[in-house]
């Protein structure tokens, strides 16, 4: 089967960075994802990473590691708005999307 | 702008009702998803569709089950619904290539 683990909860300052890793467990990987889901809202795609690396996309960055199954989401200079959870997630070879228990991010002035 | 659509946004429903809840996407997908997600949780996938005329169970064991007749729409049905179905649902949608899950808004779904 699958896994996925992530930090429940993480506490950082405005313009901060702020680290949030997630190691999986799983069959045929094909990609680690991140989304961001806002209280009452629905999950949007932030990053993939398909290969070994680092992504960056704007203040955010992905990074992966197959050999290590790990993978962590940069957020950097932290604005209130980015308060939200934060889910990775992982296609296996069956087409199934697993999402991680996601991590819960509060920014403070 | 995600084109994928969840009719009804809210629904409250008696015990032992039957209920479908829709999903329509106008991206061409061929990937489709429901999860399930009570409040501050995590998705737990419920079944799954990669083309018309599949559909698979997910991890999280549902009463519900799933049609995917036309590749644009991805139904939702509760047989016969119990206070345990009170959730929020998710559906979802890819080409797969990169994983870039597109979300509709979810049903909220309670069963009284």
């Amino acid at each position: 089967g699958q896994s996925l683990e992530q930090p429940s909860e993480v506490t950082a300052v405005e313009g901060a960075i702020v680290q949030i890793n997630c190691t999986y467990q799983t069959s045929g990987f094909y990609g680690l994802s991140w989304y961001q889901q806002h209280d009452g809202g629905a999950p949007t795609f932030l990053s993939y990473n398909g290969l070994d690396g680092l992504e960056e996309t704007g203040r955010f960055s992905s990074f992966l590691s197959r050999s290590d199954s790990y993978g962590y989401l940069l957020l950097q200079e932290l604005q209130m708005k980015d308060s939200a959870s934060y889910f990775c997630a992982v296609r296996d070879s069956s087409y199934k999307l697993i999402f991680g228990s996601g991590t819960r991010l509060l920014v403070r002035p | 702008e995600a084109d994928i659509y969840q009719t009804p946004r809210y629904l409250v429903i008696g015990t032992g009702k039957k209920i479908t809840l829709e999903c329509s996407q106008t991206m061409g997908h061929d990937k489709m998803y429901w999860y399930q997600q009570d409040p501050g949780m995590e998705l737990h996938l419920i079944h799954y569709s990669y083309g018309v005329n599949s559909t698979e169970k997910g991890d999280l064991s549902s009463e519900s089950t799933v049609s995917r007749i036309r590749t644009e729409h991805f139904p939702l049905t509760l047989e016969s619904a119990r206070p345990s179905h009170t959730s929020q649902y998710l559906c979802a949608s890819t080409d797969g290539t990169p994983d870039e899950a597109f979300f509709g808004q979810g049903t909220r779904l309670t069963v009284v």
